[in-house]
């Protein structure tokens, strides 16, 4: 089945840092990735969505100068928060879909990010 | 627009049935239903495509009906295993079965199966 693998599953920075999170799909080519936030005990939110070689498309209320999304390669996709702040702490996941193929998407195993 | 799930919470005991209902105020074309552990990601149970259409999954089944814009999920003899958070998830557009676009999912049924 197709894998995407999301690196860090856990990271805790200081406040004004930036952070990457990296998401590839092992077995498939994802010509688009979707990035998601979850706060806790509540639904995922669609952050943006991501398609390689080109810019990024952000849902409405996301900074995108804030949540940095780069598509390089059909295989990785790459999140950085930027100056991020203790508000921005949350679950980030993404997800993607092999084209061609049936069923639903496949998440990557998610990024806990704390900002102390 | 986000789907509505109902209920927000169940709590069963092994072996008991449980029923969760998504409905949108738009039309659909397809449901998508996925289970989520705690600090985890979710999981594709499984995706419906046509107007009536059923499917199931071991215990775990679903039906949509497009001209009511619902979908629900059916729990038969529920397991330890099934405890999680479950959310359906609308596609943008028309499916055409191997392509959709971005999935908007609803708020979340938790689940949890008691011994």
């Amino acid at each position: 089945g197709a894998v995407v693998s999301q690196h860090p599953s856990r990271v805790i920075c200081k406040s004004g840092t930036s952070v990457k999170i990296e998401c590839r799909s092992l077995d498939f080519q994802a010509t688009t990735m979707f990035w998601y936030r979850q706060f806790p005990k509540q639904s995922l939110m669609l952050m943006a969505t991501s398609n390689e070689g080109s810019k990024a498309t952000y849902e409405q209320g996301v900074e995108k100068d804030k949540f940095l999304i780069n598509h390089a390669s059909l295989t990785l996709s790459t999140l950085t928060v930027t100056s991020a702040h203790p508000e921005d702490s949350s679950f980030y996941i993404c997800s993607a879909k092999p084209s061609g193929r049936s069923g639903g998407y496949t998440f990557g195993s998610g990024t806990r990010l704390t900002v102390v | 627009q986000q789907p509505v799930q109902s209920p927000q919470a169940v709590i069963l005991r092994e072996g008991e049935d449980a029923v969760i209902n998504c409905s949108s105020s738009k039309a659909l074309y397809s449901v998508h239903w996925y289970r989520q552990k705690h600090g985890e990601a979710p999981v594709f149970l499984m995706i419906l495509l046509k107007g009536g259409e059923q499917k199931g999954h071991e215990k775990i089944s679903a039906s949509f009906n497009e001209k009511k814009q619902q979908s629900s999920l059916y729990l038969t003899a529920s397991q330890l295993s099934y405890s999680g958070t479950y959310f359906c998830g609308t596609p943008e557009g028309n499916a055409g079965g191997t392509s959709y676009g971005k999935l908007t999912f609803g708020q979340g049924t938790i689940l949890t199966v008691h011994p």
